[in-house]
């Protein structure tokens, strides 16, 4: 079974980092196009971003909002999505998911890992 | 890029049925056929209802049906139960920012 599990959330303070990582298994990873979607307490979905496989040239696509301070990066000898977070803002208070995404993925396929909080406050 | 429009809000009794929009544009959900329908209930992950438009998940009912008309997309649940009540996402790819965009969600309450 496709098992996506976040971990790396926690409190940190306005202008701080955090790095999340999602550790994969159940297909194969190195494969996938992967991408992060976050969901701000109360609020809806927000993608985050999107890294394509290596032979698609490990590219990463973002969203305005987190483009220039977030970076998505991937290590596929570890079946491992990192989302490096800078200048954080608290407005990037929420819960992220890593997926396999369909809309925007390269497979015929929708997994989501069960989240993992963010909380920007002083 | 903006996210898409949804309806806040929708209700309907049981074995009714009831449809959400999802209005976009046409560098997004009238460019392709790629939205994507998403149901959450709460303090869950979201589960793919509907995918290309109208395809329907094999572990998904029949209940469950979408539409697109121009660069508005449809859910259309029929008879509908108490486990429906949940809400909904819509995701398209936006094809001009190769990003992906979603609606902000629409909150079904079955009375």
């Amino acid at each position: 079974d496709v098992q996506l599990v976040e971990s790396g959330g926690g409190l940190v303070k306005p202008g701080g980092s955090l790095r999340l990582s999602c550790a994969a298994s159940g297909f194969t990873f190195s494969n996938a196009w992967m991408s992060w979607v976050r969901q701000a307490p109360g609020k809806g979905l927000e993608w985050v971003g999107r890294i394509k496989r290596k032979s698609d040239g490990e590219t990463a696509d973002y969203a305005a909002s987190v483009t220039g301070r977030f970076i998505i990066s991937r290590d596929d000898s570890k079946n491992t999505l990192y989302l490096q977070m800078n200048s954080l803002k608290t407005e990037d208070t929420a819960v992220y998911y890593c997926t396999i995404l369909l809309v925007g993925g390269n497979l015929p396929a929708d997994y989501w890992g069960q989240g993992t909080l963010v909380a920007v406050s002083s | 890029q903006s996210a898409l429009t949804q309806p806040a809000s929708v209700s309907g009794s049981p074995g009714q049925s009831i449809t959400i929009s999802c209005t976009g544009s046409s560098s997004d959900v009238g460019n392709y056929n790629l939205v994507s329908w998403y149901r959450q209930h709460p303090d869950k992950a979201p589960k793919l209802m509907i995918y290309e438009d109208t395809k329907r998940p094999s572990d998904v009912s029949n209940r469950f049906s979408g539409s697109k008309s121009g660069n508005t997309a449809s859910l259309t649940i029929s008879g509908l139960q108490a486990e429906d009540e949940a809400d909904y996402y819509c995701c398209s790819y936006a094809a001009a920012s190769n990003t992906v965009v979603f609606g902000g969600g629409t909150k079904l309450t079955v009375l």
